[in-house]
């Protein structure tokens, strides 16, 4: 069964630093997603990107992140200058039409010392 | 008020017992409404749609009621690996590429 595959599994970084997250949506899908769940919190949705471009974003999705689909397989999201607050799971989402199912990768946990 | 309220539990049941989940949602507009389950530290997983006329899959039965903006879950004859979150996730506009909106969840633990 095709999956969602995100990289890394695991990341820790110092206050300041900037790290990418990376995801391999689902070949035939076309729309993709970011969410991130803050340890014992909700998933919250982050961002929806679609024919090379961003569709939606939340008020989190500040100047600090940013979204690229590199490649023809590849979306990643880019945190700039991460602050304690961004230590959360990050998870990528895809989907097409006509489904509804948005199928989750297993995600990355984040660390910000 | 919350986009979707659920109850945190935990709800501590025995195996074979019957549980029941619920949910309310803020936005009348709000057009899909999923159950979603999510085993500690992973990924939140699509247990199944809900629809107004309620759909039922195995031991698991989801209602909606628009006019109350509510939404439950019932599972029956509960089995250990039942023990995780369940997610409320609505969406705010029809068709299926839009984001989701979730609940904080209700934790289920089911013992021996």
């Amino acid at each position: 069964e095709p999956e969602v595959t995100q990289t890394p599994s695991h990341q820790v970084t110092q206050m300041g630093q900037e790290v990418i997250l990376r995801c391999v949506p689902i070949s035939n899908h076309l729309y993709f997603y970011w969410y991130r769940q803050i340890l014992g919190q909700k998933v919250e949705f982050l961002v929806s990107f679609y024919n090379n471009e961003i569709s939606e974003k939340s008020e989190i999705f500040d100047d600090q992140f940013s979204v690229e689909r590199p490649d023809g397989s590849n979306f990643t999201l880019k945190i700039r200058s991460t602050k304690l607050e961004d230590s959360a799971m990050y998870f990528c989402a895809s989907t097409t039409p006509p489904g509804e199912t948005q199928y989750f990768g297993p995600g990355t946990r984040l660390l910000v010392l | 008020r919350k986009e979707v309220e659920q109850d945190p539990g935990p709800f501590n049941v025995p195996e074979g017992a019957t549980v029941a989940f619920n949910c309310t949602y803020s936005n009348s507009a709000s057009q899909s409404f999923f159950w979603y389950r999510q085993d500690c530290r992973k990924e939140p997983k699509l247990l199944m749609s809900v629809y107004s006329s309620g759909n039922e899959d195995g031991r698991f039965t989801a209602q909606l009621n628009r006019a109350s903006q509510y939404i439950s879950l019932l599972i029956r004859d509960s089995k250990l690996s039942d023990s995780a979150t369940y997610l409320c996730v609505v969406t705010p506009f029809s068709g299926g590429y839009n984001k989701l909106i979730f609940g904080a969840g209700t934790r289920l633990a089911v013992h021996p």
